[in-house]
Order: C-alpha cells, then sequence, then structure tokens
C-alpha cells in the first residue's frame, strides 16, 4: 500500500496571502505514460470532499487559478497563491495509481 | 446535475452487517466510463477508500476490509450498494459514495478521479 504524507496538519493564513501543503508518497506516482497519478481534494466544513486538481496539476472544472497543483514521482505541492475565506477547508492528496488508493492526513487551512 | 445519496440505518450493533444504497440521480450509471464508490471517513482521521465497482460487475476492494465487504451495482435502479459484514466500533465512520470519472491519456492509458460525491451518511456502531 503507497503511503501518503501532508505537511503541515494545520496552516494558519492571512487573507490575500500565499499558501502551500506538501504531500509526499512512499511510492512514485510517475505512470510510465508520463503522467503522475495524484490528485487533490478539498472538503469544507460540512460538506463532502470535492476533486480540486487531477494527474498532479490539472484543475478540475470550476476551479479557480489560483490553486496550482506541481509535482513529480514522490513530492507534491497544492499553492493557493492568494487565500480567501471559502478556502478555509481541509486539502487532502489521494493516489490513483494502484489500489488501494490511499489519503494523505489532510492539511487543515484555517484563517488567522 | 448527476446527484448522489447515501442511505441505510445509522446505528448499528456490534457483529451486524451494515447494508448501505447510493442513490443516482439525474445521471445514469450504465456508463463505461464510470467506475463507483465507496469512501469512508472516522471521526477525526483520514479518509479511506473501501472498493470501487465498474458497471461490468467487476470489483476491487481494499486489502484491509476484503473479507467483509461487498459491492454491487443495479442499474436499472440506479443504485449502488454496499455490505460490510461483522461491524466493530472501529467501522464507526461517514460513508460517502463517489463516482470515478475517466480521462483519457493517449494512447490507450485511463486516469479516473472522483468527480461527483453524496453528502455522506453517519454509521455508528456501539452495544
Amino acid at each position: 500500500e503507497i503511503v501518503m504524507t501532508q505537511s503541515p496538519l494545520s496552516l494558519p493564513v492571512t487573507p490575500g496571502e500565499p499558501a502551500s501543503i506538501s504531500c509526499r508518497s512512499s511510492q512514485s506516482l510517475l505512470h510510465k505514460n508520463g503522467k503522475n497519478y495524484l490528485d487533490w481534494y478539498v472538503q469544507k466544513p460540512g460538506q463532502s470532499p470535492q476533486l480540486l486538481i487531477y494527474l498532479g496539476s490539472s484543475r478540475a472544472s470550476g476551479v479557480p487559478d489560483r490553486f496550482t497543483g506541481s509535482g513529480s514521482g514522490t513530492d507534491f505541492t497544492l499553492k493557493i497563491s492568494r487565500v480567501e475565506a471559502e478556502d478555509v477547508a481541509i486539502y487532502y492528496c489521494m493516489q490513483a495509481l494502484q489500489t488501494p488508493l490511499t489519503f494523505g492526513g489532510g492539511t487543515n487551512v484555517e484563517i488567522k | 446535475q448527476v446527484q448522489l445519496q447515501e442511505s441505510g440505518p445509522g446505528l448499528l450493533k456490534p457483529s451486524q452487517t451494515l447494508s448501505l444504497t447510493c442513490t443516482v440521480s439525474a445521471g445514469s450509471m450504465n456508463r463505461g466510463s464510470y467506475y463507483w464508490n465507496w469512501v469512508r471517513q472516522p471521526a477525526g482521521r483520514r479518509l479511506e477508500w473501501i472498493g470501487r465497482v465498474f458497471t461490468d460487475g467487476r470489483a476491487n476492494y481494499n486489502p484491509s476490509l476484503q473479507s467483509r465487504v461487498t459491492m454491487s451495482l443495479d442499474t436499472s435502479k440506479n443504485h449502488l450498494s454496499l455490505k460490510l459484514t461483522s461491524v466493530t466500533a472501529a467501522d464507526t465512520a461517514v460513508y460517502f459514495c463517489a463516482r470515478a470519472e475517466n480521462v483519457l491519456i493517449p494512447p490507450a492509458d485511463l486516469h479516473y478521479y472522483m468527480d461527483v460525491w453524496g453528502k455522506g451518511t453517519t454509521v455508528t456502531v456501539s452495544s
């Protein structure tokens, strides 16, 4: 099983400032087709998770361009260029390279 | 717009069998480009993938639950079902169903991502 590790656990941010979340996998998520099978999900308070980023860097439909996914292999980053109040949520990375699909422990983004 | 809704008993006793249904509305389950998942979230813990089922009936389960879990589709009713036997307190969680759509990576690979989720249903196992 691929183990996903996120940091930090909690991330207090000031509105308008950038934020960065790290995700590491215990095995490379780089498929032989050159794509990284790493997705990001966001879970706002009281809601179910929603897709944010897929294949490491492709934004899902309707996701603002202030969200950027990057990285390759075992190290990935989700960046929010300018945090807004509506971005308060828990962010999860998930590997989709092999079953069982596994999630990171989540990063709780909160407003200072 | 397709919507998913989980339903089932909210309270179970240890050793009982959990049965949940996910109803798909405003869309068809019977498309080969989808598969259907169950994911659960114990309070304060990370999301855990339970398993997935394809429209042709193939299923993959999390090895940690494989001996106790069965998933199935009834495309005529637009239902996805989950059965989990011999439940314990460790199975207490919010259970989500989720649709996975695919994107083609030329020439012939697919990547699936979970693009539609239900709101979740809380299941508590307690004597």
